[in-house]
């Protein structure tokens, strides 16, 4: 089945900073690739996703990269805000079950 | 408007006990999902509904039994608790049959058993 790798575990970065969240995934038959932002006591809720025939998704101040290639899809976050602090889930799908990544935690200081 | 609701939103409760926790949504999905968030915040699917029909059932005790009144609703009931069933349990639901749609989480039910 598959298995989806997320790197790293804790990140924190200087508000304005740029962050950046990597995913691997082993199953080449994933093609649908959602980040979730799961704040504190609250359910997870899609930011951004990208589907296997896009290399790459921006939407204001989220991009994600897809490389079908190496098995890996990146979540870049620009201009970084406290309020951005939280966790981020990367997943992946082929159709039936969607596995999550560990996720990271990204604390964001001012 | 709630899209994706569940009661209760914390549940304590003794080993060995029933208990059941309630979904339900009204954005007109089909599909409806439950997923367990561990201590260190590992998301995991246990079980998928699309029209009251099963189409996702994971590695899960029998103990737990989910049940689809109608597309609306997805309950699940767990017989017998056990300490490790103490964690945060999900509800999700999307559009279509499968799981490259947006899925749209509910709060969750956070789970203690002592």
């Amino acid at each position: 089945g598959e298995n989806v790798e997320q790197h790293p575990s804790t990140l924190s970065v200087q508000e304005g900073d740029s962050a950046v969240i990597k995913c691997t995934y082993s199953d080449s038959a994933s093609n649908y690739f959602p980040w979730y932002k799961q704040e504190l006591g609250k359910g997870p809720q899609l930011i951004i996703d990208i589907r296997s025939n896009v290399g790459e998704k921006k939407d204001q101040r989220i991009a994600v990269t897809l490389n079908k290639t190496a098995k890996h899809f990146s979540l870049h976050i620009t201009e970084t805000q406290p309020e951005d602090s939280a966790v981020y889930f990367c997943a992946a799908s082929g159709g039936t079950a969607l596995i999550f990544g560990k996720g990271t935690t990204l604390s964001v200081s001012s | 408007d709630t899209a994706v609701s569940q009661t209760p939103k914390y549940l304590v409760t003794q080993m060995g006990n029933d208990k059941s926790i309630k979904c339900e949504q009204n954005l007109g999905h089909d599909t409806m999902y439950w997923y367990k968030q561990d201590s260190k915040k590992f998301l995991k699917i246990m079980f998928s509904y699309n029209n009251k029909e099963l189409i996702i059932n994971e590695t899960v005790p029998n103990r737990f039994s989910p049940k689809s009144p109608d597309k609306a609703h997805l309950n699940l009931h767990i017989n017998s608790l056990e300490l490790g069933d103490s964690a945060v349990y999900f509800c999700a639901s999307s559009q279509g049959r499968t799981s490259k749609e947006t899925q749209y989480f509910g709060p969750g039910t956070r789970l203690l058993v002592l």
